[in-house]
């Protein structure tokens, strides 16, 4: 069975705080790794999609890692803002037979940013 | 609006019913996902859908079913409900593995 985990469950932080969580996946058969950023009552929006080990990713304050030999993805918040809380979700994609595998979401790690 | 559709929003039926969940897909994007979300689990795949063909399955029960037509929509087929069939059932759509979602905004079944 695949598990993908995340850590913290959850984070509350003052606005302005730099913040960081982890996702930990399986290290073999690894074809790609997304995040997703999902606000209540919304559904989730894709940030990252990352495929290569040591790749580096940013958009705006956001920014994700990948080790995929060790099989963990960090993402950081720079100045954390009201409006990033949210839950932040990877989801793990198996490489299978071909190229359209399932997707193993974590459980996400709810951010709270506290003005 | 992602560009991805699912209809109807919100769904409310009683247990032993059947219902019919939609997604229409980003434009171009082969694949589809169904995915179930309840209070109590993550969310969970259940299907996926490529250019009409099933590519993988997951965790979705003998009771439900899917499938995805020549016009690239899909459908997902809910029988016998159950209460604990209640949660949100979300469609993405990609235009190839690995290349990241584009989620609906989710159909919210209620079965009483």
């Amino acid at each position: 069975i695949l598990n993908v985990e995340q850590s913290p469950q959850s984070l509350h932080v003052q606005e302005g705080d730099s913040t960081n969580f982890t996702c930990s996946f399986p290290s073999s058969n690894f074809y790609a790794l997304h995040w997703y950023r999902w606000e209540t009552a919304k559904s989730p929006e894709a940030l990252f999609v990352m495929t290569l080990n040591g790749d580096e990713k940013k958009k705006g304050r956001i920014s994700a890692t990948l080790n995929t030999k060790e099989g963990y993805s960090y993402l950081y918040i720079k100045g954390s803002q009201p409006e990033d809380s949210a839950t932040y979700l990877c989801a793990f994609m198996e490489r299978g037979k071909t190229s359209y595998d399932k997707v193993i979401f974590g459980p996400g790690t709810s951010l709270s940013v506290i003005p | 609006d992602s560009g991805v559709t699912q209809t109807p929003k919100h769904l409310i039926t009683a247990t032993g019913q059947r219902v019919t969940l939609r997604c229409s897909p980003r434009s171009g994007d082969l694949s589809v996902y169904w995915y179930q979300q309840s209070l109590d689990q993550g969310l969970q795949f259940l299907i996926q859908y490529y250019n009409g063909e099933e590519r993988a399955k997951g965790n979705i029960l003998e009771r439900f079913s899917a499938q995805q037509f020549p016009d690239l929509h899909s459908e997902l087929n809910l029988s016998s409900l159950e209460l604990g069939d209640s949660a949100l059932y979300f469609c993405a759509s990609s235009a190839r593995g690995g290349r990241g979602y584009t989620f609906g905004s989710g159909t919210r079944l209620t079965v009483v």
